[in-house]
């Protein structure tokens, strides 16, 4: 079964760029949830989406915005690019179902790490 | 500030050592879990504890939830090498949210 895909593994952008992250969950997942890891804060939450649908936002600017397709591949993209959105981003999939409580167990890609100079 | 409060931050020890972390809040969640984080990979999961009180162990491993499920302990016995990573504590309520994590590493 293959696990979690991010696509690109490494890129670099200058400020006010913007730039639009890929992650295809595994197969059969139909929530995907998007972090944010940088070394002094941790993991931070974005959004999850669920059958194309937000479910749930984190505490990010609108410059942050997410969709998820029908074939459940989701899409995160940040806009005017700033020197502090330097970060690995983290999309991880699950198996909960709609109207289920809790998460259960996350399964992350590699992520994405993107450098804005 | 983070929902989710680990410590310590960083930690270097010597292999056989044992050692515990720490993953502390002011909430309540329905269970939360704990991952360990490899360089250039995703997190991955450990364990997960759901009911107040219980202890989980996996080999050298031994996972406690606090009563009242707002806090949890990850100890680590005769620790390897092959245990230094990023260790992360998230917390599970309608959604997941994580610690900072506490950055392991054992030195052979």
């Amino acid at each position: 079964k293959a696990g979690v895909t991010q696509t690109p593994r490494y890129l670099i952008k200058t400020r006010g760029q913007q730039v639009t992250l890929s992650c295809s969950p595994i197969s059969g997942h139909r929530s995907v949830s998007w972090y944010q890891q940088t070394p002094g804060q941790g993991l931070q939450f974005l959004f999850e989406y669920f059958s194309e649908t937000q479910r749930n936002k984190g505490n990010f600017p609108g410059r942050f915005s997410g969709r998820q397709f029908s074939n459940s591949r989701s899409e995160m993209n940040v806009s005017t690019l700033e020197l502090g959105d330097s970060a690995l981003y983290l999309c991880a999939s699950s198996s909960r179902l709609r109207g289920e409580a809790n998460t259960g167990e996350l399964f992350f890609g590699e992520g994405s790490r993107l450098t804005v100079l | 500030t983070q929902l989710l409060e680990q410590s310590p931050q960083f930690l270097s020890i010597q292999e056989g050592e044992n050692l515990t972390v720490y993953c502390n809040s002011s909430s309540v969640f329905s269970s939360l879990q704990w991952y360990r984080q490899e360089p250039g990979e995703g997190p991955v999961l450990l364990v997960t504890v759901v009911t107040g009180g219980e202890v989980k162990k996996l080999k050298r491993l031994t996972f406690q939830f606090g009563d009242a499920r707002k806090d949890s302990s990850l100890h680590i016995t005769a620790a390897q090498p092959g245990d230094t990573g990023l260790y992360l504590c998230a917390g599970v309520r309608n959604d997941m949210r994580f610690g900072a994590g506490t950055r392991l590493t054992v030195k052979p």
